[in-house]
């Protein structure tokens, strides 16, 4: 139990597009999702908390203007880079919980987002 | 706000031998701690987890790591390498506020020598 679906794996795309990663919960209802930006042999940059039927919540630093979140349901958070530039290639990752804390977060497979 | 460190990024075994990844923590109460492995282009995958049960934890794939609050420790270990234990692995801790973050700390890459 507890899946969490991420797509798509790989995308590539042109400077100045958008693109929409999306984040479903495959069995469980996820009320609140993380998303998270990973640089190569880096750890893990928490970007914004993801909260269904609200605005999300950004870290400081992120710009909440260029990395958009949808939470409209209780199984699908969606990520959008809009006007992505180079800097933005990354991998991105989303998680989520069934039952808050004591149950651990499950993890999307990730998104490979280049740039080009 | 909560924080770990993972001392060594990259630790190296021999096939066979004992794995000890470190990880120490800062709180001032007794956090949720958490190990995440991680393969190649890959998602993060739970080890295991402690939530203020038993100080030691036992998880997937013969892992274990014991809880030590006088330490501030949450040290990771498996008795017997095995070549497919070659990852990254991370060690979360969580906020105790209402938002649940985790936070990661910068990863140890375990390497398994034939």
């Amino acid at each position: 139990g507890a899946v969490v679906s991420q797509h798509p794996s790989r995308v590539i795309c042109k400077s100045g597009t958008s693109v929409k990663i999306e984040c479903r919960s495959l069995d469980f209802q996820a009320t609140t999702m993380f998303w998270y930006r990973q640089f190569p042999k880096q750890s893990l940059m928490l970007m914004a908390t993801s909260n269904e039927g609200s605005k999300a919540t950004y870290e400081q630093g992120v710009e909440k203007d260029k990395f958009l979140i949808n939470h409209a349901s209780l199984t699908l958070s969606t990520l959008t880079v809009t006007s992505a530039h180079p800097e933005d290639s990354s991998f991105y990752i989303c998680s989520a919980s069934p039952s808050g804390l004591n149950y651990g977060y499950t993890f999307g497979s990730g998104t490979r987002l280049t740039v080009v | 706000a909560q924080s770990v460190t993972q001392l060594g990024s990259h630790v190296s075994v021999s096939e066979g031998a004992l794995v000890l990844l470190r990880c120490n923590y800062s709180s001032s109460v007794p956090p949720y701690l958490f190990w995440y492995v991680q393969y190649p282009n890959q998602g993060l995958q739970l080890l295991l987890k402690y939530t203020s049960a038993a100080t030691l934890v036992k998880g997937i794939n013969g892992f274990e790591a014991e809880f030590k609050k006088s330490e501030t420790s949450f040290h990771l270990t498996k008795p017997s390498a095995h070549m497919s234990d070659a990852a990254e692995y991370f060690c979360a801790v969580s906020e105790m506020d209402s938002s649940y973050k985790l936070i990661f700390g910068s990863g140890t890459r375990l390497l398994v020598r034939p």
